[in-house]
């Protein structure tokens, strides 16, 4: 089915390891973005790419980076996870902002 | 900058009363608007979104939207609550004519059912 795959579901780190979000569209479309949320907070941007080959901060980007790999590819890294990392993550993309798709999240735990 | 206020972070209703949850968003130029709900531990669905067409929008699930230019307002009613409309919901704004522009996420309102 077409949409957003964001891997791994689940996942536990100790405070000072590191992973790597994936996130996949088969939708061809230009933009993809990071959010991460938290009770009471919504939904929070950390980063973004407006096309293929540029990214751009959010709101909440300390602590983390972005890979635009390809077209379809956008990973999320956490160098050193810290137990504020604690949170929901999720991947969406849009063609023109018209629609956007979101994928199923990443449940992160950091203890 | 583009914003979302969501009054009420929990919205309590009775089995068959109307549901009202209030969007109010912040845009210097005319926005797209969106309803999101998510029901626990799963991801976000689409309810309903507003691209500058009809002012009244209807979506999934007897839900419905009036994008009120004057009032800056996107308020979602649905006129008789079913105990599976709990869940949460999320207003959403975007930037018409940026395609790239990313969406911009109330904090949420918590609806509650009783039966």
């Amino acid at each position: 089915n077409a949409g957003v795959t964001q891997t791994p579901k689940f996942q536990v780190l100790k405070t000072g390891q590191s992973m790597t979000l994936q996130c996949a569209q088969d939708m061809n479309h230009n933009s993809m973005y990071w959010y991460r949320q938290d009770p009471g907070m919504g939904l929070r941007l950390i980063y973004y790419s407006a096309s293929e080959g540029t990214t751009d901060k959010g709101e909440v980007p300390n602590g983390y980076n972005v890979s635009r790999l390809n077209k379809r590819e956008f990973s999320l890294r956490l160098e050193s996870a810290a137990p504020s990392q604690t949170s929901v993550y999720f991947c969406a993309s849009t063609w023109a902002g018209y629609g956007y798709t979101f994928g199923s999240g990443t449940r992160l735990t950091v203890v | 900058a583009q914003s979302v206020t969501q009054l009420g972070s929990h919205v309590s209703v009775s089995e068959g009363a109307l549901v009202l949850l209030r969007c109010n968003y912040s845009s210097s130029v005319p926005p797209y608007l969106f309803w999101y709900v998510q029901y626990p531990n799963q991801g976000l669905q689409l309810l309903l979104k507003y691209t500058s067409a009809a002012t009244l929008v209807k979506g999934i699930n007897g839900f419905e939207a009036e994008f009120k230019k004057s009032e800056t307002s996107f308020h979602l009613t649905k006129p008789s609550a079913h105990m599976s409309d709990a869940a949460e919901y999320f207003c959403a704004v975007s930037e018409v004519g940026s395609g790239n522009t990313p969406l911009v996420f109330g904090k949420g309102t918590r609806l509650s059912v009783i039966a």
